[in-house]
């Protein structure tokens, strides 16, 4: 079965720097297009960043733009984002999740990894 | 960007009766519209997509229906575990979107 397990969450001072990992199982990880979604607490879903099943197309939400990078490594089934000049806004659970079809993007998401808590406090 | 808005924020509703959510959109998104159900501490779960289809092993008391900018989230009749928050996504266009969710309350 489809698994996505992260990590690399932590508690981080305003300014620097985190890198979360997803790795993932049970499918073709090469072929799918793969996602981060984050959750405030307490707050709703916020998409973070897209990546396609090759690496080759990348997307960003404007309020992680030039902060954040997305990047995947098809022979380790990683997933990874780097996480540069965090700020307290950035407060929340970072899913990775997987896209409903494969060899393209932008679509549902029916898998979604438990999550890793990223807290940017003083 | 599309903006997605949910009402009500918060609906009671007792085991058994039917509850409808709202999504509208701030601009058309066709039928790419997303549900996802969340239960406190877990992750989301996919139910409708292309606003209509459930998704693999949701239940048929689900149902989806809409166009353009005005959707809704129906389910026939209550069960204890459906009561979560509700999400809607657009993936019609960059960014993806979603609501801010509508909270079912037993009542």
């Amino acid at each position: 079965q489809v698994q996505l397990v992260e990590s690399g969450g932590g508690v981080v001072q305003p300014g620097t720097s985190l890198r979360l990992s997803c790795v993932a199982s049970g499918f073709t990880f090469h072929s799918y297009a793969l996602y981060w979604v984050r959750q405030a607490p307490g707050k709703g879903l916020e998409w973070v960043a897209v990546i396609s099943y090759d690496g080759g197309i990348k997307y960003y939400a404007d309020s992680v733009e030039g902060r954040f990078t997305i990047s995947r490594d098809n022979s380790k089934n990683t997933l990874y984002l780097q996480m540069n000049s965090l700020r307290p806004d950035d407060t929340a659970m970072y899913y990775c999740a997987r896209d409903q079809r494969d060899y393209s993007y932008g679509y549902p998401l029916p898998y979604w990894g438990q999550g890793t808590l990223v807290t940017v406090s003083s | 960007e599309r903006v997605m808005t949910q009402s009500p924020v918060t609906l009671s509703v007792s085991p058994g009766e039917r509850a409808t959510l709202s999504c509208r959109a701030s601009q058309s998104v066709g039928t790419n519209l997303a549900w996802y159900q969340q239960k406190p501490g877990q992750t989301p779960r996919l139910l409708i997509y292309s606003a209509s289809t459930r998704a693999t092993g949701i239940p048929d008391r689900f149902s989806g229906r809409g166009s353009g900018t005005e959707f809704t989230l129906t389910i026939s009749s209550l069960q204890s575990e459906d009561f979560a928050v509700y999400y809607c996504q657009q993936y019609n266009n960059w960014p993806l979107t979603f609501g801010g969710g509508t909270k079912v309350e037993i009542k």
